[in-house]
C-alpha cells in the first residue's frame, strides 16, 4: 500500500481558498486517491475521489499531476464549519482496504 | 445524518463486563465494517463483512467478536477488555466490500475502566 504523507495542521481563514497536499511517492497504477474529512466525534465522510488530472464536485476539487506522485485537495472559500481533520488515502481499485494516516488537523478563523 | 446508525453513543465498562454496539445501515448496502480509532492513533479496520460473511480480520484480539445476522446489522460484542481498549468505535457501510466510498456512522466512545 502506497504510504501517504499530509501536514499535520493547517490554518485559514473564512472566505479564503485552501489547498491541502498529499505525497504519496509509492502510488501504483491501480490506485485510486480519495480524501475524507472528520469532524469531531463524527465518523469520516467521503469528499472526493480521483485518479489523474482534476475532479470537481460541489464540495472540492482534486488537483492531481501527470506523475500522480502527489495531489492537492483544494476546498474553495472555506467556513467555519469546514475546520475539521483532512484524509488523504491512496486505495487499490476494486479494494476496500483503506488505511488512514493521521491526517490534516484544518482550522479555519474567523 | 449519513443513513448508519450506532448505539449506545458513549459506553463505559469494567474488565469483567461484557456488552455489544450495535450498528444499522438504512443505505440497502451489502457491506458493512468496523474501525477504532484511538486518541494517539490513526483510524484503524478492524473487521469487515460482505454480504454477511467476514472477508477480513486485521488480527484483532479475540475479546472482540463480530456478528452480522444481515445486511444491515453489524456488532462487536465486547468481553474483559482492557483499558487501551477505550477509542471510538466507528461502524461503516458501503454498496460492497470493493467500493471506496464508504459511509460512516458517528461511533460509539467506549471507556473501559
Amino acid at each position: 500500500l502506497a504510504k501517504t504523507t499530509q501536514p499535520i495542521s493547517m490554518d485559514s481563514y473564512e472566505g479564503q481558498e485552501v489547498n491541502i497536499t498529499c505525497s504519496h511517492n509509492n502510488i501504483a497504477t491501480n490506485d485510486y486517491i480519495t480524501w475524507y474529512q472528520q469532524f469531531p466525534s463524527q465518523g469520516p465522510r467521503f469528499i472526493i475521489q480521483g485518479y489523474k488530472t482534476k475532479v470537481t464536485n460541489e464540495v472540492a476539487s482534486l488537483f492531481i499531476p501527470a506523475d500522480r506522485k502527489s495531489s492537492t485537495l483544494s476546498l474553495p472559500r472555506v467556513s467555519l464549519s469546514d475546520t475539521a481533520v483532512y484524509y488523504c488515502l491512496v486505495v487499490e481499485y476494486n479494494n476496500n482496504d483503506m488505511r488512514f494516516g493521521a491526517g490534516t488537523r484544518l482550522t479555519v478563523k474567523p | 445524518e449519513t443513513g448508519v446508525t450506532q448505539t449506545p453513543r458513549h459506553l463505559v465498562m469494567g474488565m469483567t463486563n461484557k456488552k455489544s454496539l450495535k450498528c444499522e445501515q438504512h443505505l440497502g448496502h451489502n457491506a458493512m465494517y468496523w474501525y477504532k480509532q484511538s486518541a494517539k492513533k490513526p483510524l484503524e479496520l478492524m473487521f469487515v463483512y460482505n454480504f454477511k460473511e467476514q472477508t477480513e480480520n486485521n488480527s484483532v484480539p479475540s475479546r472482540f467478536s463480530p456478528e452480522c445476522p444481515n445486511s444491515s446489522h453489524l456488532f462487536l460484542h465486547l468481553h474483559t477488555l482492557q483499558p487501551e481498549d477505550s477509542a471510538l468505535y466507528l461502524c461503516a457501510s458501503s454498496q460492497d466490500d470493493r467500493e471506496d466510498e464508504q459511509y460512516f456512522g458517528p461511533g460509539t466512545r467506549l471507556t473501559v475502566t
